[in-house]
């Protein structure tokens, strides 16, 4: 069955350091790939998508991402976090259709 | 655009009642779902249409909960009766086509007393 995992379930960085927020995803072919941010009390905000081409994906607020084949994986990134960057992300697999399932996501706390 | 709209944005409710939560997509999004997000369970879809007919409703966790989307700009979903263990927050979202990614409202936090 199609899974998303994202083992950090918490992670707290120092506003100006560098981040990256885990995911691996389980299916057969590759599948479209997203992250998305939520702020609290918000819905969710597409960050950025993968489904082919260039390995490395450019997103909004200063984020990417880059898919591995080889280890199911599609790692966000972002060089220095800024305190506005607080928030729950999550990263989701489609497959059929629209179908998108998501991880349990990642809380991210950002230090002053 | 004026994004995905949900209504209402918090709803309290006493166990039994029936409860109704609206959504009203974008404007030329062929699919439509709805989500449901707890702590304990995190972000679950509970079902979506796509061009106004329910492709997959195998996550609407009983018999209690239903959904309609009569047309490409409403949607509903329905509990009746509520129960206290429905108590969460209920997302919809829309997309335009495959691979272009969900836009998702603000939610409705809904509590069954």
């Amino acid at each position: 069955a199609q899974s998303v995992t994202q083992p950090d379930i918490h992670i707290t960085v120092s506003e100006g350091a560098s981040l990256e927020l885990r995911c691996n995803y389980s299916y057969g072919a590759t599948p479209y790939l997203f992250w998305y941010v939520q702020s609290p009390g918000q819905g969710l905000q597409l960050l950025l998508k993968y489904f082919s081409g260039d390995t490395l994906v450019q997103g909004i607020k200063g984020f990417e991402a880059e898919f591995k084949r080889s280890q199911s994986s599609f790692n966000l990134r972002k060089p220095s976090v800024h305190w506005s960057d607080a928030a729950e992300y999550f990263c989701g697999s489609e497959t059929s259709y629209d179908k998108v399932i998501f991880g349990p996501g990642t809380s991210l706390s950002v230090i002053p | 655009d004026a994004g995905v709209i949900q209504s209402p944005r918090h709803e309290v409710t006493e166990m039994g009642q029936e409860v109704t939560l609206r959504c009203k997509p974008i404007s030329g999004h062929n699919s439509l779902f709805w989500y449901r997000q707890t702590m304990m369970r995190g972000l679950e879809l509970l079902i979506y249409f796509n061009n106004n007919v329910p492709i997959d409703d195998s996550g609407m966790p009983e018999d209690r909960f239903s959904a309609k989307m009569p047309n490409a700009s409403f949607s509903t979903l329905k509990i009746q009766p509520s129960e206290p263990r429905d108590s969460a927050v209920y997302f919809c979202a829309s997309s335009f086509d495959r691979g272009y990614g969900y836009t998702f409202g603000s939610g409705t936090r809904l509590t069954v007393v």
